[in-house]
């Protein structure tokens, strides 16, 4: 199984300041027939479900403001919130659909300084 | 809009089974898979299994195989899972999420999530 790892396991932050979350696979997650890495973002705030933020690394979904960007490549990746607002309190997952099972980080809780 | 609607909350003994259902709209069910994903109190987001929304081609997590069985009632948009010999540790909510294509492959979309507790 691909093992994710997520640092740091809480993060606070103040309101319009930058939240850095990092994921690492413990292999790589690059499925070259898309060129595309298979690692995706969901935020989940208290009491709901996850909502899917990137996927393929680095595309955020429809709706999903600028201020949340991702990078990454290898088993090396990134979620940004440029400028933290209020509503981005949240737990953030990062997770792999390179192969079954398909596996996820163990989170980064996001609050406010 | 897409929408995954699971039933309610169970209270179940150990050694019981339970079973959810997750009622999809808003897209064509059979274009999709379905997958089940379970959070323990405290615990990170973990995957169960993968059925295909238009046939009969599934994954299961190895950590469940034996006593989780999802089915899939294309012509109602429904997909179930059923998890057997519960026990404490099987406290979770468990959601289905829907896979972005036919594969077993990205989660778009989550259902609200269903609430077992399994207690003596």
């Amino acid at each position: 199984d691909i093992v994710m790892t997520q640092s740091p396991d809480s993060l606070a932050v103040s309101l319009g300041e930058r939240a850095t979350i990092n994921c690492k696979s413990s292999q790589s997650v690059f499925y070259s027939p898309s060129d595309v890495h298979h690692l995706a973002w969901y935020q989940q705030k208290p009491g709901q479900s996850p909502k899917l933020l990137i996927h393929g690394a680095s595309t955020r979904e429809s709706g999903v403001p600028d201020r949340f960007s991702a990078s990454g490549s290898g088993t090396d990746f990134t979620l940004t919130i440029s400028s933290l607002q209020a509503e981005d309190v949240a737990v953030y997952y990062c997770q792999q659909y390179y192969n079954s099972p398909l596996t996820f980080g163990g989170g980064t809780k996001v609050e406010t300084k | 809009q897409v929408q995954l609607v699971q039933s309610g909350a169970e209270v179940k003994k150990p050694g019981a089974s339970v079973k959810v259902s997750c009622k999809a709209s808003g897209f064509t069910f059979s274009d999709h898979g379905v997958h089940w994903v379970r959070q323990a109190p405290g615990q990170r987001l973990e995957w169960m299994g993968w059925i295909n929304g238009g046939s009969d081609n599934t994954k299961y997590s190895q950590k469940f195989q034996g006593r989780f069985t999802m089915t899939r009632d294309t012509s109602a948009s429904s997909a179930s899972m059923e998890l057997s010999s519960l026990r404490s540790e099987d406290t979770a909510v468990y959601y289905c999420a829907r896979g972005q294509d036919s594969g077993a492959s990205l989660i778009d979309y989550w259902g609200q999530g269903t609430l077992v507790t399994v207690s003596s």
